[in-house]
């Protein structure tokens, strides 16, 4: 257990609807960032937040969004979803706003169908 | 921006044997490398890191190289099992930034 909590672990939606992922850091840790993986492909970073405010943002399409509550947990919400969006979606979080302590959770496999 | 590449894509070893990733790198302020390893449905898990700091770290079967100048550095794992079989990645960091590699799956055949 990396102590990074994603729920739900699988998510089966039609397309046009929109989801809401959820991950809880670390115990400590102040950033979150989101990834997407389809199936065979490397990693892509969509966003991350550091202490609630938006600090990076990388291929995250405008159907997506996200946002860090104050007690850190962090949501990414995906809408109209289209057959593509299907993936596994990670998080990570990180100490702060620097690449220490940076782990995985173990993801939402999200299918658009 | 940084670009990482990894090779080879595809690695296929007897167990027993070593086997080699490499990646390379292009932005000089990149200053953390890690490597993580995914098995199938699971989340990438950090096996080995290193910082620019350092130019070799070994954790048992386990090692990673930085050549700074050349801007490349390499996972080796000697006497590969099959429990080392998954994908493998590497990744260029400097602060809040990661730059992952396509991969490398690695096929240990008993």
């Amino acid at each position: 257990d990396s102590g990074v909590t994603q729920t739900p672990k699988h998510l089966i939606t039609a397309t046009g609807q929109r989801v809401t992922l959820r991950c809880s850091p670390r115990s400590g840790d102040l950033s979150v960032y989101w990834y997407q993986q389809s199936l065979d492909q490397g990693l892509q970073f969509l966003i991350q937040y550091y202490n609630g405010e938006e600090r990076a943002k990388g291929n995250i399409l405008e159907r997506f969004s996200a946002q860090q509550f104050p007690d850190l947990h962090s949501e990414l919400n995906l809408s109209s979803l289209e057959l593509g969006d299907s993936a596994l979606y990670f998080c990570a979080s990180s100490v702060a706003n620097n690449n220490y302590g940076y782990t995985f959770g173990s993801g939402t496999r999200l299918t658009v169908v | 921006g940084e670009n990482v590449e990894q090779h080879p894509s595809t690695l296929s070893v007897q167990e027993g044997d070593s086997a080699v990733i490499k990646c390379t790198y292009s932005d000089s302020a990149s200053n953390y490398f890690p490597w993580y390893k995914q098995e199938l449905g699971k989340g990438p898990q950090l096996i080995i890191d290193i910082r620019s700091n350092v130019g070799e770290k070994k954790d048992q079967r386990i090692a990673v190289t930085l050549n700074k100048t050349a801007k490349h550095f390499s996972l080796h794992i000697t006497e590969t099992q099959p429990e080392d079989s998954a994908v493998y990645f590497c990744a260029a960091s400097h602060f809040n930034k990661f730059y992952f590699g396509s991969g490398t799956k690695l096929n240990v055949k008993p």
